[in-house]
């Protein structure tokens, strides 16, 4: 299966919201509730944030948010700090035992 | 607390073999699907193939079938990533990750990751 398409960048200030879209298919994201998000700083392993596509992970602040309509799903990060800058990846079930991920954004906080 | 760590980066030729590992600690090790994922430098995240630690019933990405072998050994609460012949393309940061739920309807959340174990083939 094709990886599901993220921006490859988005930015934006202190203080504003940005949103992630993730686009997949009606055999992934629009077939399963099962989107995830990760987070990846430089050099680290990614990190989860958000699972079955609007829970947070333990200790995630609630400025992350994610939704998804149709095919593409969408994490939301408001109050933007200049410690969120990082690559984001969604990552969605496609059945089969089979998870597929996004191509990543780089997020920068001007 | 739920760790998995990884063997250390590691440098190969072209045509060899190799194997690399992830210990688990601080959760019932059989009872969690295991993944593993690969990141080619500069690239995103590809997903390689799942494995239950309870029974090794594994399963792979198309993409990876043939190509790599998951293993793990319960009593020693490791997984193993494995390759017969390598090739340059192989070269990738290798991470394994805990599932939080895998089961017949659905694999979701990966929510615990190893530190990465960077591969390197080259003549």
């Amino acid at each position: 299966q094709s990886a599901l398409t993220q921006p490859r960048s988005v930015s934006g200030s202190p203080g504003q919201s940005v949103t992630i879209s993730c686009t997949g298919t009606s055999s992934d994201v629009g077939a399963y509730d099962y989107v995830s998000w990760y987070r990846q700083d430089p050099g680290k392993a990614p990190k989860f944030l958000i699972f079955d596509v609007h829970k947070r992970s333990s200790g995630v602040p609630d400025r992350f948010s994610g939704s998804k309509s149709g095919n593409t799903a969408s994490l939301t990060i408001s109050g933007l700090q200049a410690g969120d800058e990082a690559d984001y990846y969604c990552c969605s079930y496609a059945g089969s035992y089979t998870l597929v991920f996004g191509g990543g954004t780089k997020l920068t906080v001007l | 607390e739920v760790q998995l760590v990884q063997s250390g980066a590691e440098v190969r030729k072209p045509g060899e073999s190799l194997r690399i590992s992830c210990k688990g600690s601080g959760y019932s090790f059989s009872s969690f699907h295991i993944a593993w994922v690969r990141q080619v430098p500069g690239k995103g995240l590809e997903w390689m193939g799942v494995i239950y630690p309870g029974d090794s019933d594994t399963r792979y990405s198309p993409s990876f079938q043939g190509q790599v072998t998951i293993s793990a050994d319960k009593s020693i609460k490791t997984s193993y990533l494995q390759w017969r012949s390598l090739k340059a393309s192989d070269t990738a940061m290798y991470y394994c990750a805990r599932v939080g739920y895998c089961g017949s309807s659905s694999c979701r959340d990966l929510d615990y990751w190893g530190q990465g174990t960077l591969v390197t083939v080259s003549s």
